[in-house]
């Protein structure tokens, strides 16, 4: 079964850094994109950016460029969303997720969340 | 920065039929297939269906899909009370460093 499992609720201070992960199970971890989406509160899904662990090929969307470090860890099939500083408006709720791509492609497997809260 | 425009909202009774409209583009929607995710409140999104109509294992074929050009639509026939949720489409992007582009969401209302 697959499956990401993300970790916990976090509360920072704006200009405090943070990495937050998702752990994976069920398939090869190498062989298939993971991408993160923020939703902040009562808005939208946004698309963050992605990477393919296999050979840590990461890319960004223009908004979350310079913002935001997406890495992995093959050894433990772990996914990080990390921010060097946060600031207030990085509060949020993140999402990991699969990506699988080619023909058919979508997302078929979701982390349950990471709620973020920034606030001094 | 979204690429896929939905309609905010839409509602329907009990048993009626809603649809869903995703506008694109020819580096989205005309290129690539489309799939459509329903996020309850709360929780996750959850994938409806995938490559314009189909729809993974335990989805109900309430739920359909189908593309025209560069839109496509999600139509939800016999509407429930648990069919209030948000729903996004989402397609592959040719034009993006980041490969995939979400829908801006829409909110179903069951009256």
């Amino acid at each position: 079964e697959v499956q990401l499992v993300q970790s916990g609720a976090e509360v920072k201070k704006p200009g405090e850094s943070l990495k937050i992960s998702c752990k994976v199970s069920g398939y090869t971890f190498n062989s298939q994109w993971i991408a993160w989406v923020r939703q902040m509160p009562g808005e939208g899904l946004e698309w963050m950016g992605i990477i393919y662990p296999r050979d840590s090929d990461t890319r960004y969307s223009p908004s979350f460029q310079g913002q935001v470090t997406i890495s992995a860890d093959k050894s433990i099939s772990t996914a990080y969303l990390q921010w060097s500083s946060l600031k207030a408006s990085d509060t949020a709720m993140y999402f990991c997720a699969r990506l699988l791509g080619g023909s058919g492609n979508r997302v078929d497997y979701w982390g349950q969340g990471t709620l973020v809260t920034v606030s001094s | 920065q979204s690429v896929l425009t939905q309609p905010p909202s839409a509602a329907g009774t009990p048993g009626q039929r809603v649809t869903i409209s995703c506008s694109g583009s020819r580096s989205n929607i005309g290129t690539y297939g489309v799939s459509w995710y329903q996020q309850l409140p709360g929780t996750a999104p959850k994938l409806l269906i995938y490559d314009y109509n189909q729809r993974p294992s335990g989805v109900p074929d309430r739920y359909s899909g189908s593309k025209s050009g560069t839109s496509a639509s999600l139509a939800i026939s016999g509407l429930h009370s648990d069919d209030e949720a948000d729903y996004y489409c989402a397609a592959w992007d040719s034009s993006l460093n980041a490969f995939y582009v979400l829908g801006t969401g829409t909110r179903v209302t069951v009256l």
